[in-house]
């Protein structure tokens, strides 16, 4: 079953510029989660945030949650042509996490 | 600390064979899952164990699909027979609990079913 929804599908950006992407899912949960996944490899973790969290840092990575609009969103600053990769959101809400279909960053120098 | 590993990392076989893989999760985690990535896709969860026991195998096609996890550690997925539909990345994860916890990723296998 799909319970996180990336958006958009697909970005593609300069070095230097800001990628933002978008999460959505349905059901209440108790975090939310962003990986990863360079190309050919497994999927690494990025950040997790608590339900009762509105925002955490790590590094140039920004994440924000809105449980009302059942939304968040990861922010990158300053992207890197090592930044290009897919991401995605992660739900828990029972006992297993439940990832969404991912956002594609391609970062060109 | 050691990653997870996973093998084989690629596979090829035809239809209504058999295939197996194997996992080693980060040692002491309790919780081990199989996902099953398709190109394009998100991973979708096949199997949770929590140390030797099934946790959730809701969306594991049982009918051609088994894992096991024995002694709570090691784990292999089974597919017999393969369809071709079964192409995919199949992905170990592990953790030290539940779903608050972070998942740590093997590579994945990736099976190819002509």
């Amino acid at each position: 079953s799909q319970q996180g929804e990336e958006d958009p599908q697909a970005l593609s950006i300069q070095e230097g510029e800001n990628a933002t992407m978008n999460c959505s899912y349905k059901t209440s949960i108790n975090n939310l989660q962003w990986y990863r996944q360079n190309s050919g490899r497994g999927l690494v973790h990025l950040i997790l945030i608590r339900s009762n969290e509105r925002e955490k840092h790590s590094g140039r990575l920004r994440v924000t949650l809105d449980t009302s609009k059942k939304s968040s969103s990861l922010l990158i600053t300053a992207s890197r042509a090592a930044d290009t990769a897919s991401y995605f959101c992660a739900t828990a809400a029972g006992t297993a996490l439940i990832f969404g279909k991912g956002t594609t960053l391609s970062v060109s120098s | 600390e050691a990653g997870v590993a996973q093998s084989p990392r690629y596979k090829i076989i035809e239809k209504r064979q058999s295939v197996a893989f194997w996992c080693n999760p980060i040692s002491g985690h309790a919780t081990l899952y199989w996902y099953q990535q398709i190109l394009g896709q998100g991973p979708k969860l096949l199997i949770q164990f929590q140390n030797n026991g099934v946790v959730d195998d809701s969306q594991l096609p049982k009918d051609r699909f088994s894992a096991e996890r024995l002694k709570g550690v090691d784990s292999t997925l089974k597919i017999q027979p393969a369809k071709l539909e079964d192409s995919a990345v199949y992905l170990c994860a592990s953790s030290r609990g539940g779903p608050n916890e972070k998942l740590f990723f093997g590579s994945g296998t990736q099976l190819s079913v002509l």
